[in-house]
């Protein structure tokens, strides 16, 4: 059964740097998208980008100066990292995995990050 | 990227019909045959509901259903049931392997 669990710390000072990992477990890394996608306290979904055959990164727009994500398939791990946080970057992030554009099948729990000083 | 526009809330009573709208441009939901619809509990991670406009993925109740027309998707709740009560979030590709959310329909089961 396929499982992705979010980790990295709750608590982020502005101006910093936002880093998240999800770790897969039950699924290859080939032919899927390892996508990241947050929600701020009561707001919606906003899909921040994903990797695709652990080589090809797609970003939205509006984030793509300060976002990168990364995979490490030795250790079915994907990452997620946001230079320069400000209280607007304050949400739930989730890790998913995409089977087809814009169709995700799994999804982690999700973990909130807060930043604050 | 704005996000695709969703009416913010719609209600309906058990047993009825309701229909939550998506509308982007032809850059996004015009332009192609790849809309996904979640549903999203409160505290729940969402769930995929409708995937290419108008597939179900298996153990979907056949009461949910989407269609498109132009540049505005859609999705229909029939047989309305008190577990539907959620927010709904549709999701389309917009070109160069981006995607896009819209902004979200919180139902009401009254």
């Amino acid at each position: 059964q396929v499982q992705l669990q979010e980790s990295g710390p709750g608590l982020v000072k502005p101006s910093e740097t936002l880093s998240l990992t999800c770790t897969v477990s039950g699924a290859s890394f080939n032919g899927f998208y390892w996508s990241w996608v947050r929600q701020p306290p009561g707001k919606g979904l906003e899909w921040i980008g994903h990797i695709y055959y652990s080589a090809n990164t797609f970003y939205n727009p509006s984030l793509e100066s300060r976002v990168t994500i990364s995979v490490d398939t030795s250790k079915n791990v994907f990452s997620l990292k946001v230079n320069s946080v400000t209280a607007a970057d304050t949400a739930v992030y989730y890790c998913a995995r995409g089977v087809y554009d814009a169709l995700i099948d799994r999804w982690g729990q999700g973990t909130l990050v807060t930043v604050s000083s | 990227q704005s996000a695709l526009t969703q009416p913010a809330s719609v209600s309906g009573s058990p047993g009825q019909s309701i229909t939550i709208s998506c509308t982007g441009t032809s850059s996004d939901v015009g332009g192609y045959n790849v809309v996904s619809w979640y549903q999203q509990h409160p505290g729940k991670a969402p769930k995929l509901m409708i995937y290419e406009v108008s597939e179900r993925p298996s153990g979907v109740s056949n009461r949910f259903s989407g269609s498109k027309s132009g540049n505005t998707a859609s999705l229909t709740i029939s047989g309305l049931q008190a577990e539907d009560e959620a927010a709904y979030y549709c999701c389309s590709f917009a070109g160069s392997s981006t995607w896009i959310f819209g902004g979200g329909t919180k139902l009401t089961v009254l």
